[in-house]
């Protein structure tokens, strides 16, 4: 149980072009999906918070119409970076968390490798 | 400045040895602690949870320890095996509920 799919897993596209990531979960209602960027053997950073139906809410320093979320089902955030840079290339990763309580562990994808050229 | 702290060198055992890994911080106080698992190219993979009144959580052969007084958490694993080669990533509460705030991981070699 508790599978997240996030999609594209890898993605190459040209400078200036939008990309989208989307994340389900497949199994089971997330009121809530996180989105994290990794540099190579950096750890997770969190980009930002998603609540299904409301507006994202993002970290310091992270550009909200750079990297526009939207949680507009229980089971389906996307993350579209806009106009990418090549400084936007790294491992986008989503996670998925059911609520409820707030010790519960979060349930992440597999990643999607962004590369701009 | 709120911190966490993981051994950023690989720690390469061998086979059938316990692997010890630590995860410090500072400045926080953490309500509970996480371990993930994260392969290359992959995301993590949740392994265990510790609350702050627990000092000691067993799952297989996976062992986590949480010393709120050392600000310390260790997470063991038994009689290792080639397969437990990863990178492991602790993870702690941040100041709002559900965020997770993550060290930059311990990568774990078990040689054959």
């Amino acid at each position: 149980g508790a599978v997240v799919s996030q999609h594209p897993s890898w993605v190459i596209c040209k400078s200036g072009t939008s990309v989208k990531i989307e994340c389900r979960s497949l199994d089971f209602q997330a009121t809530t999906m996180f989105w994290y960027r990794q540099f190579p053997k950096q750890s997770l950073m969190l980009m930002a918070t998603s609540n299904e139906g409301s507006k994202a809410t993002y970290e310091q320093g992270v550009e909200k119409d750079k990297f526009l979320i939207n949680h507009a089902s229980l089971t389906l955030s996307t993350l579209t970076v806009t106009s990418a840079h090549p400084e936007d290339s790294s491992f986008y990763i989503c996670s998925a968390y059911s609520g409820g309580v707030s010790n519960q562990p979060q349930h992440f994808g597999d990643g999607t490798r962004l590369s701009i050229l | 400045s709120q911190k966490i702290e993981q051994n950023s060198e690989a720690l390469n055992i061998q086979e059938g040895k316990t692997a010890t890994l630590t995860c410090n911080y500072t400045n926080y106080s953490p309500a509970y602690l996480q371990w993930y698992r994260q392969d290359p190219g992959r995301g993590p993979v949740f392994l265990l949870l510790i609350r702050e009144n627990e000092k000691e959580k067993r799952k297989e052969r996976l062992k986590v320890t949480f010393d709120t007084t050392l600000k310390q958490s260790l997470f063991h694993i038994t009689a290792s095996q080639p397969a437990d080669s990863a990178t492991y990533l602790c993870a702690l509460v941040g100041d709002s509920s559900y965020k997770l705030i993550f060290g930059s991981g311990t990568r774990l070699l078990v040689r054959p």
